[in-house]
């Protein structure tokens, strides 16, 4: 069982805007804007997609937001293209015993 | 552009040690935290240990600790991990990741290397 949980899928069809949900507890997420996002292709290496919470690194698609409403934080993708297709992994900084936590990973599918 | 590229993986048994390599370049190695994070096939990420710029501060992943070592050779801009007492449980492919802002958020990942510990 993964310390952040996620729902293990989600689909939309293209164009539509999708909301996946990271839900921790006052120990990760609640506590610190510590919150990152990650997408996974299937066979590749994963992309930073979000950090702190709702940043966007560079070349990043601002199609992709990020937030934070007490222990849960949400990735919203409006604009779903196909290429969105992949799993997508929340990460949120820990207390100084447990140091980084991810979610479970949710698949998103773009019917 | 910044490479990140893992090496060492492979076939041990129960008990033995591995050790990963990861040739990093592209960026000032060290001026970055780097981390070991790692996926069981199928399965989730899991994160698996960070040290700092200059090797003095290391944290692990408690199912890790005792048994996993975290290290970094500035001078030839190479991070390692040495696995020891492998389990099965710890069959996986591992990934080198650089944390640029040191603020435990992976901004590059490696592209991964498989590590299988069976009998």
């Amino acid at each position: 069982q993964s310390a952040l949980t996620q729902p293990a899928s989600v689909s939309g069809s293209p164009g539509q805007s999708i909301t996946i949900s990271c839900t921790g507890t006052s120990s990760d997420v609640g506590s610190y804007n510590l919150v990152s996002w990650y997408q996974q292709h299937p066979g590749k290496g994963p992309k930073l997609m979000i950090y702190e919470g709702s940043k966007r690194p560079s070349g990043v698609s601002n199609r992709f937001s990020g937030s934070k409403s007490g222990n849960t934080a949400s990735l919203t993708i409006s604009g779903l293209q196909a290429e969105d297709e992949a799993d997508y992994y929340c990460c949120s900084y820990a207390d100084s015993s447990t140091f980084v936590v991810f979610g479970g990973g949710t698949k998103l599918t773009a019917l | 552009e910044v490479q990140l590229v893992e090496s060492g993986g492979g076939l041990v048994q129960p008990g033995g040690s591995l050790r990963l390599s990861c040739a990093a370049s592209g960026f000032t190695f060290s001026r970055s935290w780097m981390h070991w994070v790692r996926q069981a096939p199928g399965r989730g990420l899991v994160w698996v240990s960070r040290i700092n710029t200059d090797g003095t501060n290391t944290i692990y992943a408690d199912s890790v600790k005792g048994r996993f070592t975290i290290s970094r050779d500035n001078a030839k801009n190479t991070l390692y991990l040495q696995m020891n007492s492998l389990r099965a449980e710890d069959t996986a492919v591992y990934y080198c990741v650089r944390d640029w802002a040191s603020s435990y958020y992976f901004d590059f990942w490696g592209q991964g290397i498989l590590v299988t510990v069976s009998s």
